[in-house]
């Protein structure tokens, strides 16, 4: 069975500093991994998405998530945090070969500070 | 384009009613997918359809709920005998075809049943 495990429900960086959202993971098949973001009052949208190409995908607005199968991890980064980036993060996997549906994490908040 | 959109974005029913949400998915997409979210947690899989057939319901909760999506193209989840823990925000996302693909969002209806 699939599981998604996101480690810490706020997360709280200043305006310019690292930013790192952590996701760690269950498959008993090869997963599909992906990342959304969630503004308030609005939909999901893909942040980037892992499907057995590179290990490290980059995504939208300077966001970028590195599979290592070693840890069953597939944590989101980016550099430098800007405050529009204030928003939810949800880790998702996907269940795989014809069951589509996603099995998604609590999510993270993260705030940024200026 | 136009992304998927969702009606109404906000309902408020009484216990017992019924009450029906509606999903319009991407033009063109086979793949359409119901997604529970609660307060202050992630998506929750409901029920995935490939065209007009539901391909996997396991994630609906009792018999009380239902979905049907008659053309292959809109899907309605219908509820009946609402309860207070039904109240929630009720996401559809849609896909162009196959399971890997990224499934896009809608903003969602939230429920509340009072």
């Amino acid at each position: 069975a699939q599981s998604v495990t996101q480690l810490g429900s706020h997360v709280s960086v200043s305006e310019g500093a690292l930013v790192l959202l952590r996701c760690n993971y269950s498959s008993s098949v090869p997963p599909y991994l992906f990342w959304y973001v969630q503004y308030p009052n609005q939909g999901l949208q893909l942040l980037l998405k892992y499907t057995s190409a590179a290990t490290l995908v980059k995504g939208i607005n300077g966001f970028e998530a590195e599979f290592k199968k070693s840890e069953t991890s597939f944590h989101l980064t980016k550099p430098s945090a800007h405050m529009s980036d204030a928003a939810e993060y949800f880790c998702a996997v996907s269940r795989g070969g014809s069951q589509g549906n996603l099995i998604f994490g609590k999510g993270t908040k993260l705030s940024v500070k200026p | 384009g136009a992304g998927v959109s969702q009606t109404p974005s906000n309902k408020v029913t009484e216990k017992g009613k019924y009450v029906e949400l509606r999903c319009d998915p991407i033009s063109g997409h086979t793949a359409l997918y119901w997604y529970r979210q609660s307060l202050g947690q992630g998506p929750e899989f409901l029920i995935y359809f490939q065209g007009t057939g539901a391909a996997d319901d396991s994630g609906l909760p009792n018999d009380r709920f239902f979905a049907v999506r008659p053309e292959g193209s809109v899907s309605t989840l219908k509820i009946q005998r609402t309860e207070r823990g039904d109240s929630a925000v009720y996401l559809c996302a849609s896909s162009p075809t196959s399971t890997k693909e990224t499934q896009y969002f809608g903003p969602g209806t939230r429920l509340l049943v009072l």
